[in-house]
């Protein structure tokens, strides 16, 4: 699976929209991007992914580069409860790779008052 | 509905014992991972089941790891002779088997302190 880069950390307002980039260079035409985050002293939770098209739910956008080397999370309206690390995962998903996530450090994102 | 549990929450135990973590996954989910993750750490794969097969272990640390799966639903996770260094958050995760949706449903962890 391709690797990802992200920053360590990042600040935000609350109310604010939350951009978090993700840089994935070496990503394949069968690789799917997805993001989870992880608040502090909880499994992962699952946010949103795609393959080429953006993708928007009730949770975040993503938004995916058209040459798919990079993409960005967007939380449009930041509360405390959105502090977390974030995650962003590229994978195969078929046959026996249809499994493991490959879990970087992500990105602290702290949402302030 | 119901998510993912695990137990014990919190495990201590003694260098050299074994110890086992359970997990619980979703009802109807068919698909389940066992991942850990060390202070300070990102998620790191261990092994993933499909039904009672575990078609990826790749990831278990050692032979002193192993899990089991049955009747489809819940799987147990054994470190014997348990080491410092497998102190971590121990977190499973099932995955509902549409082709549609990939997405992971994580429970809260097991974190294991090994004295």
């Amino acid at each position: 699976d391709a690797k990802t880069t992200q920053p360590t950390s990042m600040d935000c307002a609350e109310g604010r929209a939350a951009n978090l980039p993700c840089n994935h260079s070496t990503i394949s035409g069968n690789e799917y991007v997805y993001w989870y985050r992880q608040i502090h002293s909880q499994g992962p939770q699952y946010i949103i992914h795609g393959l080429k098209n953006n993708e928007t739910n009730e949770m975040a956008s993503l938004i995916i580069t058209e040459d798919r080397k990079s993409s960005t999370l967007i939380l449009p309206h930041a509360t405390l409860r959105d502090t977390a690390v974030y995650y962003c995962i590229v994978r195969v998903d078929r046959g026996s790779a249809l499994g493991r996530l490959y879990f970087g450090r992500g990105t602290q994102l702290t949402v302030w008052p | 509905g119901a998510g993912v549990s695990q137990s014990p929450s919190n495990k201590v135990t003694e260098k050299g014992k074994d110890v086992e973590l359970r997990c619980d996954p979703i009802s109807g989910h068919t698909a389940l991972y066992w991942y850990r993750q060390s202070l300070g750490q990102g998620l790191e794969f261990l092994i993933y089941f499909q039904g009672n097969s575990a078609p990826d272990k790749s990831g278990l640390p050692s032979d002193r790891f192993s899990a089991e799966r049955t009747g489809g639903s819940v799987s147990t996770l054994t470190i014997q002779r348990t080491q410092q260094e497998d102190s971590a958050v121990y977190l499973c995760a099932s995955r509902p088997d549409r082709d549609s949706s990939y997405e992971q449903y994580f429970g809260p962890g097991t974190r294991l302190t090994v004295t």
